[in-house]
């Protein structure tokens, strides 16, 4: 079945970085396109970046522009997400998801990871 | 950027009651337009996508409809598991912005 598992999250102070990872099974994973979305506690979903099947195209909410880098390595199944700069509106829990091709609707969810900017 | 309505923020319902949640883009979209279910403490799951379209396992209680910029999702029965956050999205373009979101509580 469709695997999703994210790791990195913690504790970071402000001007801090954090590396993001998400590890996909049970499908083609150099096939999708793959995002992160962000949801800061007790507020909604928050866009944060995509990234194509090859590496060829990302973007990035203008939030994040910058700051955050989105990558893969198709060979380990893994989607990576650079954090610097970090401040405390970057406290939030962070889901990767799998974009379908048909209309980019986000099918697939991973259980999600939470990153605390702190002093 | 898109910007998204949803309305009603929230709302009070019973089981069995039909409900009805807006969503409206300050763009034409076509179809581009998805809807997610979150309950407290997990991911949000898909439940319909190009507006209209239900996502596989999803119960038929659900569906979807809309073009342009206005869109609606609509619960035929409420179930005691919908009660939920609901969320629409747009992945017209980027950034693939979300609705602000509808909480359904019991009434």
């Amino acid at each position: 079945q469709v695997q999703l598992v994210e790791s990195g999250g913690g504790s970071v102070k402000p001007g801090g970085s954090l590396r993001l990872s998400c590890a996909a099974s049970g499908f083609t994973f150099s096939d999708s396109y793959m995002t992160w979305i962000r949801q800061a506690p007790g507020k909604g979903l928050e866009w944060v970046s995509y990234i194509s099947s090859d590496s060829s195209h990302t973007n990035y909410a203008d939030s994040v522009k910058g700051r955050f880098t989105i990558s893969r390595d198709n060979a380990k199944r893994s989607l990576y997400l650079q954090m610097s700069s970090l401040g405390a509106e970057d406290t939030a829990v962070y889901y990767c998801a799998r974009a379908a091709v048909s209309w980019q609707q986000l099918d697939y969810w991973g259980q999600g990871t939470l990153v605390t900017v702190s002093s | 950027d898109i910007q998204m309505t949803q309305s009603p923020s929230s709302l009070s319902a019973s089981v069995g009651d039909r409900v009805t949640i807006t969503c409206r883009t300050s763009q034409r979209m076509s179809r581009f337009l998805n809807w997610y279910q979150q309950k407290p403490g997990k991911a949000p799951e898909l439940l319909i996508f190009a507006a209209s379209s239900l996502q596989s396992g999803v119960p038929s209680r659900f569906s979807g409809t809309g073009s342009g910029t206005d869109f609606t999702l609509t619960i035929s029965s409420l179930q005691p598991e919908d009660f939920a956050t609901y969320y629409c999205q747009q992945t017209y373009s980027t950034p693939q912005t979300f609705g602000p979101g509808t909480k359904v509580d019991m009434k």
